[in-house]
């Protein structure tokens, strides 16, 4: 089975801290994703990654900023945590094969609250 | 702008019920389509992936259908359980101008009583 772990379930950070979320995969999957998820907005993309050190913005890239130094790890960093950033943070991972199915595994996710 | 939308937002149904989740999306050049479950506070958890060019997958008592042309897919669930209680979600890949995100609906809540 395919895994994906994240660092923290809970994490609490005050206001202008430098806040580090990891993602781990275990199955070699070359695209690893973070999404934030919010009551009424659904999930929504942060950023993404093809492959080691390459990084794609998504939709809401502001605020937010990534590292892929290993194929496995995907970390996400908030370079000055703001209160608009509290939220759950979740990370996924697929196996890119052409012509072929896209599926993507979820980690338990983050729940961040930024005081 | 790829658009999900998922109705009901949220159902309550007494166990044993079959019930349908709707999900629409507003560009019909999509890649796949993809039901997830989520219970409270927890990760996603993929339940069914229909590729474009299928019309339907089916997995113990889930059972989803993807009418492309129409922009419509449903997610069935048979004789349901209270350990069926969620929030269910539909993303899908692709659209016109969005090749490789997954966007997703906001679910439907389910609970399912005894």
């Amino acid at each position: 089975d395919v895994k994906v772990t994240q660092s923290s379930r809970y994490l609490v950070k005050r206001t202008g801290e430098k806040v580090f979320l990891e993602c781990v995969q275990d199955m070699d999957h070359e695209n690893m994703f973070w999404y934030r998820q919010d009551p009424g907005l659904g999930l929504r993309l942060i950023y993404f990654s093809y492959d080691v050190k390459m990084k794609e913005k998504g939709d809401i890239p502001e605020g937010y900023s990534v590292s892929r130094e290993k194929k496995e790890r995907f970390s996400l960093i908030l370079e000055s945590a703001s209160t608009n950033q509290t939220s759950m943070y979740l990370c996924a991972s697929s196996l890119e094969e052409t012509w072929r199915t896209y599926e993507q595994y979820f980690g338990p996710g983050t729940r961040l609250t930024v005081t | 702008k790829q658009e999900v939308t998922q109705i009901p937002a949220a159902l309550s149904v007494p166990e044993g019920e079959n019930l349908v989740l709707n999900c629409s999306f507003t560009d019909s050049a999509i890649y796949n389509l993809q039901w997830f479950r989520q219970d409270p506070g927890k990760g996603l958890t993929s339940l069914l992936l229909i590729q474009s060019s299928q019309r339907e997958q089916t997995s113990g008592r889930l059972n989803a259908s993807l009418d492309k042309s129409s922009g419509r897919s449903t997610l069935y669930i048979a004789a349901s359980q209270p350990g069926d209680s969620a929030t269910y979600l539909c993303a899908v890949r692709g659209g016109s101008y969005n090749t490789d995100k997954l966007i997703f609906g906001t679910g439907t809540r389910l609970q399912v009583f005894p």
